[in-house]
């Protein structure tokens, strides 16, 4: 099982570009997330699905949309970047049974706005 | 709404010495709770998590935790520090109630060095 995988690892964007973060699962999880993570502030929660079909807003949802049209997959979208969405972008995917199920995260996706 | 304080964004020990990383939450409903650690340029990866059974929790790589309610408190520790253990520590709470999507808001992370 290869996990969580992210697709690019690393992309350099100018303002006002657009672009899409995949983010893949194969342990067939119904919960899946986005997650940025800047210096000195832990991650914080974009958005997420609880299942096939749904999304929802996380903390900072503003400037970013996702989709989630597979169950193993969770796309993160960013319509026009701004040098303020220059993070690294962190996937995590949850199963539904059993009590606090942990969540796995992918690798992480370096991203530049210029 | 829950939320996490980690005090002390850079800890260092000597090779051999207790580590002990502090974590507080705030929570208006009982919750989960979870210590990851993050090496360079990687992802987060679960050292161990709180689900309400027993309270001294112990995780990977010799690590520990202890929940206590009294003081909200949720502290890692490990008797001896490895130089492998150098790497970032998040502590994260999530809610624990049924139904709930059980997102994770993570504290802003301890830096720990381990010095030869």
């Amino acid at each position: 099982n290869a996990g969580v995988t992210q697709t690019p690892k690393f992309r350099v964007l100018k303002t006002g570009q657009s672009m899409t973060l995949l983010c893949a699962q194969d342990m067939n999880h119904e919960y899946m997330y986005w997650y940025r993570q800047d210096p000195g502030m832990g991650l914080r929660l974009i958005h997420y699905s609880v299942g096939e079909g749904t999304t929802a807003k996380g903390e900072v949802p503003d400037g970013y949309n996702v989709s989630r049209l597979k169950k193993q997959n969770f796309l993160l979208g960013l319509e026009s970047a701004a040098p303020s969405q220059t993070s690294v972008y962190f996937c995590a995917s949850r199963g539904s049974s059993g009590r606090a199920r942990e969540q796995f995260f992918g690798p992480g996706t370096r991203l530049t706005v210029l | 709404a829950q939320s996490v304080t980690q005090l002390g964004s850079h800890v260092s020990v000597s090779e051999g010495a207790l580590v002990l990383l502090r974590c507080n939450y705030s929570s208006s409903v009982p919750p989960y709770l979870f210590w990851y650690v993050q090496y360079p340029n990687q992802g987060l990866q679960l050292l161990l998590k709180y689900t309400s059974a027993a309270t001294l929790v112990k995780g990977i790589n010799g690590f520990e935790a202890e929940f206590k309610k009294s003081e909200t408190s949720f502290h890692l520790t490990k008797p001896s520090a490895h130089m492998s253990d150098a790497a970032e520590y998040f502590c994260a709470v999530s809610d624990s109630r049924s139904g709930s999507a059980r997102q994770l808001t993570f504290g802003s992370g301890t830096q720990l060095t381990v010095l030869p």
